[in-house]
């Protein structure tokens, strides 16, 4: 079965340094996603991404954080700067449809530890 | 803005027994409701996607229900098993605005089945 995979599973940084998170959604979605979970809060929403542009971002992705979709298969989540605050499990989402109407399909995430 | 609720936040039951999660939103101009299966420190594993035309999808022993107008969802899950065990979350994308795909979730409800 079709899966959405990120890597790293895990990554420690110091607080100041980048990141780079990367995701290979399914191969036939056209639409992205990256929502992050800091320990015991709820799942929230970033950025959506559709024909190689954010569609919405929330007031959580600001100018420290972009995305790209450097090629036909990959879809980064970069973190500029990282601060203490960052630190949470970060997922990759896809979906077929657009619109809301498609089912989103999530990675296992990557957790970020900035210490 | 959306809020969503989920109720009990805990249960605790027996190998075999039927149970109910429940879950609400605050604005019923949804597209859909997902929900999805979370295990401890994974990612999350959708379930059902119900539309907003909709009023009910199964799958196995899942039973999902939505009132869209009085702002509910229930998540019905037949026999229990040990490996139900996890945290259900439940997430709806918002028909307002330009929402794509941007789901909007509960904190969830944390299952405990025991043998």
């Amino acid at each position: 079965e079709p899966e959405v995979t990120q890597t790293p599973s895990h990554q420690v940084t110091q607080m100041g340094q980048e990141v780079i998170l990367r995701c290979v959604p399914i191969s036939n979605h056209l639409y992205f996603y990256w929502y992050r979970q800091i320990l015991g809060q709820k799942v929230e929403f970033l950025v959506s991404f559709y024909n190689n542009e954010i569609s919405e971002k929330s007031e959580i992705f600001d100018d420290q954080f972009s995305v790209e979709r450097p090629d036909g298969s990959n879809f980064t989540l970069k973190i500029r700067s990282t601060k203490l605050e960052d630190s949470a499990m970060y997922f990759c989402a896809s979906s077929e449809l657009g619109q809301g109407a498609g089912e989103l399909f999530f990675g296992e995430g990557s957790r970020l530890t900035v210490l | 803005k959306q809020e969503v609720t989920q109720i009990p936040a805990a249960l605790s039951v027996p190998e075999g027994e039927n149970l109910v999660l429940n879950c609400s939103f605050t604005d019923s101009a949804i597209y859909n409701l997902q929900w999805f299966r979370q295990d401890p420190g994974k990612g999350l594993t959708s379930l059902l996607l119900i539309q907003s035309s909709q009023r009910e999808q199964t799958s196995g022993r899942l039973n999902a229900s939505l009132d869209k107008s009085s702002g509910r969802s229930t998540l019905y899950i037949a026999a229990s098993q040990p490996g139900d065990s996890a945290t259900y979350l439940c997430a709806v994308t918002y028909a307002g605005g330009t929402s794509y795909g941007k789901l909007t979730f509960g904190q969830g409800t944390i299952l405990t089945v025991h043998p």
